[in-house]
């Protein structure tokens, strides 16, 4: 399979803080990334995703930056909330398949 | 969560019988996936459907089957379990390539 992988398995931040999030990936040809959330006990939930053609990406809250130039992807969270604790997980999807692939994820715990 | 419902929930079963467990969703969504999450391991692709009897292998399909007789289930069978088959199961739907998924609440699988 492919891939990917992310750089910290565990991460803790300060109420309020922003958390940086990365994860690297192998296949250049991937052309769609997927960042998700889990919570303990739930199926993953989605949060942003970005094609390839963009550089970054803002949602609530959140932004998405994608250097494909070193096949990196990062997940940034403004203004961390005890809410954001959880498992983050990167995926990709290769422009010729139909799969998407995961990594091992990392989890974010919020101190308040 | 998207109209996805898996069943059951919760299962414990013995070594050498089969089992299979169902993905059900209602939103008319193309693609259906079967995942796998273990400590360490993140999720792992079992088998994905690309339309009604449209089926691929993933990256751990050995000792699964699936099957997809109607647009809005699709069902994993665990042809003889084994104790590695222990593991929390997520379905996943997608309407198109380069789209995200949304995924199911999990079936928890307990072999003995």
């Amino acid at each position: 399979g492919e891939s990917v992988g992310l750089h910290l398995p565990t991460l803790s931040v300060q109420e309020g803080d922003n958390s940086i999030i990365n994860c690297a990936y192998s296949n250049s040809a991937s052309d769609y990334f997927i960042w998700y959330k889990q919570e303990s006990g739930k199926g993953p939930q989605f949060i942003i995703d970005i094609r390839s053609n963009m550089d970054k990406r803002q949602g609530q809250r959140v932004t998405v930056l994608l250097n494909k130039t070193v096949k990196h992807l990062s997940l940034q969270i403004a203004a961390t909330q005890p809410g954001d604790s959880a498992v983050y997980f990167c995926a990709e999807n290769p422009v010729t398949g139909n799969q998407f692939y995961f990594g091992t994820g990392t989890s974010l715990t919020v101190i308040p | 969560d998207a109209g996805i419902t898996q069943s059951p929930r919760h299962k414990v079963t013995e070594t050498g019988t089969p089992v299979t467990l169902r993905c059900h969703q209602t939103e008319n969504h193309r693609y259906m996936y079967w995942y796998r999450q273990d400590p360490g391991h993140g999720l792992r692709l079992i088998h994905y459907s690309y339309g009604v009897k449209d089926t691929d292998k993933g990256e751990v399909s050995d000792g699964y089957s699936v099957s997809r007789s109607k647009t809005e289930d699709f069902l994993l069978t665990l042809e003889s379990a084994t104790s590695s088959q222990t593991s929390v199961y997520f379905c996943a739907i997608r309407d198109g390539l380069n789209t995200e998924a949304f995924f199911g609440q999990g079936t928890r699988l307990t072999v003995v």
